[in-house]
Parts: structure tokens; C-alpha cells; sequence
């Protein structure tokens, strides 16, 4: 079965750079989240998209921002990068936003480290 | 202030034994419960949820246990396999903020030996 694809799946870039992620959700679902996730700690909940439309908004940055657009494809656009961005970004996905028992299909993630 | 919490970094369990792993949340602003197992360098993979509204969900192996009075919920893996050795994430989606987000504990490490 189709999964959630997430591009780059490593990627490296200099502070201050800019840096964007791409995720590709599973077919025919909506929704679509991003998660931040540093080293030894639990994925952080950064923002949602709903039918192209913001739906959630978490700790997300005001140096990033993120879209969904019309085949329900998200990129998370990170501007002014920081050594502390170095993390793992998760695309997660579902087919609807009160998807049944509030599981979200996640991606394998893009690892971002920052020098 | 982490809402979701699991108290054990790490378990180990024998093969064919039981595994029990622990998460405790904060709030009872929560309708569904989540476990994700997490390998390395591949994304969570849910598991099982449970309704706030239940005490109970079974799925083959795997059976959660929901005790809101405790505000308190377990996963069971029984027989545990080798196989089962990973992360396990509990997980909180919240009633507030669209029933978008996730929140995430910070993860119990099982490794299960012959």
C-alpha cells in the first residue's frame, strides 16, 4: 500500500540558509501535519492543513511556514536557519480531520541538520 | 508542561513473555489514545488508539487499557516477538484546536531477547 513520502530524506544546510520539505500524502487523504522531533525527544506537533486550509497550528516558528496545495501536497518552508533546527521532520497524514480513531499515517521524515 | 508522559525510557522483556509499557497524561482533554512504534530511521507507525469513552481495544497481540480515573493507559503485547523490539510513542489527540494535532510522549525503548 502507497505510504506517505517525504523529500529529501537527509538533507544538509548552512545557518541562515533556507531549506524546503516536501511531503507527498497517502492517496485520497486531506489532511496532512508536520512534526518536529529533536534528537531525544518526542515528535512536536508544528502545523496542519486541512483541504488546503490551515487547520492546527503548533509550535511552529514564525521563520517557517508550510502549505497544501491543490493535489494535497505539503512543503514546509524554513527560512533563517538555526543550529537548534537540526531535527527530524515528520509528515504524517489522514483522511479527514477527525479521522475515526485519531490516527495519522506518518512519513519516514526528512533529517535537516543544520552546521 | 508535558502532558503526555512515559516514565520508563527503556524495557526488557523476554520473547514469549508479556510486555507491558506505561503512559500517564495530564488531562482529561483528550477523546482518543494512540501507540505508535517507531523504528529507526522510519517514521511512526500507529499501532492501536482507544476512545476516551472505552477501557479497552484489542488487536491481535496488542490490547491498550484506558483507566481515566488514573488517567492512566498500558499497552500489552503479548507473546512479545524480537520483532517487537522498537520505540513505542504514546500519543493524545486533544477535543480543543480542530482534533488536529498529536501530542506525543517521549517514548519507551522495548527490546525483546531470545
Amino acid at each position: 500500500a502507497a505510504g506517505v513520502i517525504q523529500s529529501p530524506r537527509h538533507l544538509i544546510k548552512e545557518k541562515r540558509e533556507t531549506a524546503t520539505l516536501k511531503c507527498y500524502p497517502i492517496p485520497r487523504h486531506d489532511t496532512v501535519y508536520w512534526y518536529q522531533q529533536g534528537p531525544g525527544q518526542d515528535p512536536q506537533f508544528l502545523i496542519s492543513f486541512y483541504e488546503k486550509m490551515q487547520s492546527d497550528k503548533g509550535s511552529i516558528p514564525d521563520r517557517f511556514s508550510a502549505q497544501q496545495f491543490s493535489d494535497y501536497h505539503s512543503e514546509l518552508n524554513m527560512s533563517s536557519l538555526e543550529l537548534g533546527d537540526s531535527a527530524l521532520y515528520f509528515c504524517a497524514s489522514s483522511l479527514g480531520r477527525l479521522a475515526g480513531g485519531g490516527e495519522q499515517f506518518f512519513g519516514p521524515g526528512t533529517r535537516l541538520t543544520v552546521l | 508542561d508535558q502532558q503526555v508522559k512515559q516514565n520508563s525510557p527503556s524495557l526488557s522483556v523476554q520473547e514469549g513473555r508479556i510486555s507491558i509499557l506505561n503512559c500517564d497524561y495530564t488531562n482529561s482533554m483528550f477523546d482518543y489514545f494512540l501507540w505508535y512504534k517507531k523504528y529507526p530511521a522510519e517514521g511512526p507507525t500507529f499501532l492501536i488508539s482507544i476512545s476516551s469513552i472505552k477501557d479497552k481495544n484489542e488487536d491481535g497481540r496488542f490490547t491498550v487499557f484506558l483507566n481515566k480515573s488514573a488517567k492512566h493507559l498500558s499497552l500489552h503485547i503479548v507473546p512479545s516477538q524480537p520483532g517487537d523490539s522498537a520505540v513505542y510513542f504514546c500519543a493524545a489527540r486533544p477535543f480543543s484546536g480542530g482534533y488536529n494535532k498529536l501530542i506525543f510522549g517521549a517514548g519507551t525503548r522495548l527490546a525483546v531477547h531470545p
